[in-house]
Parts: C-alpha cells; sequence; structure tokens
C-alpha cells in the first residue's frame, strides 16, 4: 500500500497570510496513464470531506483560487496564499493511482 | 441536485452485524464509481470498499471477507454489509461519489455514525 505522509501535523496562521502543508508519498504517484492523482481535501469541524484540489493541482468549480496545489512525483504541497477564517479545519492529501485509497494523516489548520 | 444521504448506524454488539445505506439523487449509482469511506471517533480517513460501475468490488484489507458492498439499481441506492464487527469498526461511515474521469471523490454523504460496542 502507498504510505502517504503529511507535516506539520498543526499550523497555527494568522488571518491574512499563508499557510502551507506538504505530503509525500512512499512511492511515486504517477500512473501508467501519465496522469498523478493526487488531491487535497478540507474537512471543516463536524462537517464531511469535501474536495479542495485533485490531480496535483486542479480546483473544482466554487473553490477559491487561494488553493494552489503543487509537485510531481512523491512530494507534494497545499498552499492558501491568504488564510480565512472559513478555511479553519483539517486537511489530507490522498492518493488515488492504485487502490487501497490511502490518505495522508492530517494537518489541522487553525487561526493563531 | 446531487445528493448522498446515509442511514442504518447505530449500535451493535461485538460479532454483530449491520446494513447501511446510501440513497443517491441527482445522478446514476451505477454509472459511477460509489465508495464507503470512514472515520473512527477524532481520527483521519480510511478507505473502505468501493463498486465500480460493472459491479467489480473491492476491499480494505481491515474490512475483507466482513464488509461487502452492493447496489440496487432500481433504488438508486448503495449498501454496506457489515458482519463480525468489531470494536474498531466504530466510526462515521460516508458513502462517496468517486469520479472515474478524474479519480477523485466529488460527492460526500453526511456521514453515519456505527458504535461497535458491548
Amino acid at each position: 500500500d502507498i504510505v502517504m505522509t503529511q507535516t506539520p501535523l498543526s499550523s497555527p496562521v494568522t488571518l491574512g497570510q499563508p499557510a502551507s502543508i506538504s505530503c509525500r508519498s512512499s512511492q511515486s504517484l504517477v500512473h501508467s496513464d501519465g496522469n498523478t492523482y493526487l488531491s487535497w481535501l478540507q474537512q471543516r469541524p463536524g462537517q464531511p470531506p469535501r474536495l479542495v484540489i485533485y490531480k496535483i493541482s486542479n480546483r473544482l468549480s466554487g473553490v477559491p483560487d487561494r488553493f494552489i496545489g503543487s509537485g510531481a512525483g512523491t512530494d507534494f504541497t497545499l498552499k492558501i496564499s491568504r488564510v480565512e477564517a472559513e478555511d479553519v479545519g483539517v486537511y489530507y492529501c490522498m492518493q488515488a493511482t492504485q487502490f487501497p485509497l490511502t490518505f495522508g494523516g492530517g494537518t489541522k489548520v487553525e487561526i493563531k | 441536485e446531487v445528493q448522498l444521504v446515509e442511514s442504518g448506524g447505530g449500535l451493535v454488539q461485538p460479532g454483530g452485524s449491520l446494513r447501511l445505506s446510501c440513497a443517491a439523487y441527482g445522478f446514476t449509482v451505477s454509472s459511477n464509481f460509489m465508495t464507503w469511506v470512514r472515520q473512527a471517533p477524532g481520527k483521519g480517513l480510511e478507505w473502505v470498499s468501493v463498486i465500480y460501475v460493472g459491479g467489480t468490488t473491492s476491499y480494505a484489507d481491515s474490512v475483507k471477507g466482513r464488509f461487502t458492498i452492493s447496489r440496487d439499481n432500481s433504488k438508486n441506492t448503495l449498501y454496506l454489509q457489515m458482519t463480525s464487527l468489531r470494536s474498531e469498526d466504530t466510526a462515521v461511515y460516508y458513502c462517496a461519489r468517486f469520479s472515474r474521469f478524474g479519480y477523485y471523490f466529488d460527492y460526500w454523504g453526511q456521514g453515519i455514525l456505527v458504535t461497535v460496542s458491548s
């Protein structure tokens, strides 16, 4: 199974300042079809998860452009360019290059 | 509007069984990859099972042989039959649609709590 490791565990951030989360996979996430199926999910308190980024850097319609995904191979980053109060929650990276699907342990973004 | 609504959770004794349902609205279950993902209290996310468009299924090692995913096309509903339940199966169970084009979860239910305890 592919192991996903996220850092940091917690990220206290001042409103309006950037936040950055790292995710590393135990093996390359490049699929045989050439795509890299790394996504990021946000889970607000008491809510189900919600997709914010798919295939490393793509945002679904409705996701603010302050969420920026980057990376390649085994190293990936989610950056929130200017944190807003509604961004508080736990963020998970997830790989779908192979089953079983696996998730990182989560990073809690909170306001200082 | 796409919506997923889970039901069937509750308290069950170790060794017992439970069937979760996930009614889908706004799309056709049988035309999509459908999954179950769980989250133990205060913990992270764990993928449980998937059913593909053709009906093939796959499971996490932790539930293989004990859980069965299925769907009823006439009811547009996804199921998870859980047997031989253990305390470590205690979690909120989410059904989620898995985009077979982008390989990501695009819709989630609100989740249903399953508690395994004597």
